[in-house]
């Protein structure tokens, strides 16, 4: 099956920092999702984005489908951003999403 | 309001007492399916369904049951619980099995078998 790879792991910053995190998948995906797990366990779903560049406020992402790769940039961090933050795909003959291991972002004051 | 609903959101039970975890959606979607998380071992599938009345396993589909009689609801049971079966929980629905649309997930399950 799909391999799903993130990184950095763990990423610490200072509020006001911007910051990119990596995703890499090691098949064609007809899914591609970038998600933020909240200090109460929620999967927040931050973009849907098999392919191009998505904004939302201060969160963007890119994935380049034909290099295997997303980018989820943040700018200007906020404490609240802290949490886990997942990548995950699904290959276009596949049944389920398969998620990176995630990169813990801690946003410090 | 678009939501997955699961219920209940925390429990902590008993080894051996069959236990239900609801999920429901109100999108009129196809295809639906359980995740469960463990720390170190990621979100892995357990259970996922096509449509009604069809189902069938993911990666660690041992010690859980599903079934699909509606299309809105798609419960999670557990019919002897384990410690090992300690976990978050997350039921997600997409349009269809095939469809290049997002799945979205309810908000979690936290499940404690003592």
């Amino acid at each position: 099956g799909i391999q799903v790879e993130q990184s950095p792991p763990d990423l610490i910053l200072q509020e006001g920092a911007n910051s990119t995190l990596r995703c890499n998948f090691s098949d064609s995906v007809n899914n591609l999702q970038w998600f933020h797990q909240n200090p109460w366990g929620q999967l927040i779903n931050l973009f849907y984005i098999p392919s191009g560049t998505k904004q939302n406020g201060r969160l963007s992402a890119t994935t380049v489908a034909t290099e295997r790769y997303s980018l989820l940039y943040i700018s200007s961090s906020q404490t609240t951003d802290s949490g886990v933050y997942f990548c995950a795909a699904k290959e276009t003959s596949g049944s389920r999403l398969t998620f990176g291991e995630g990169t813990q972002l801690t946003v410090n004051p | 309001e678009a939501q997955v609903t699961q219920n209940p959101r925390y429990l902590i039970t008993v080894t051996g007492k069959k236990l239900t975890v609801t999920c429901s959606q109100n999108m009129n979607h196809e295809y639906m399916s359980w995740y469960r998380q463990d720390p170190g071992l990621g979100l892995r599938q357990i259970y996922y369904s096509m449509n009604v009345e069809v189902t069938d396993k993911g990666d660690v589909p041992e010690g859980y049951k599903v079934s699909r009689k509606e299309k809105r609801n798609f419960p999670l049971i557990l019919e002897s619980p384990s410690p090992n079966q300690t976990s978050l929980y997350f039921c997600a629905s997409s349009r269809t099995f095939s469809s290049n649309q997002p799945q979205h997930f309810g908000d979690g399950t936290r499940l404690s078998i003592l």
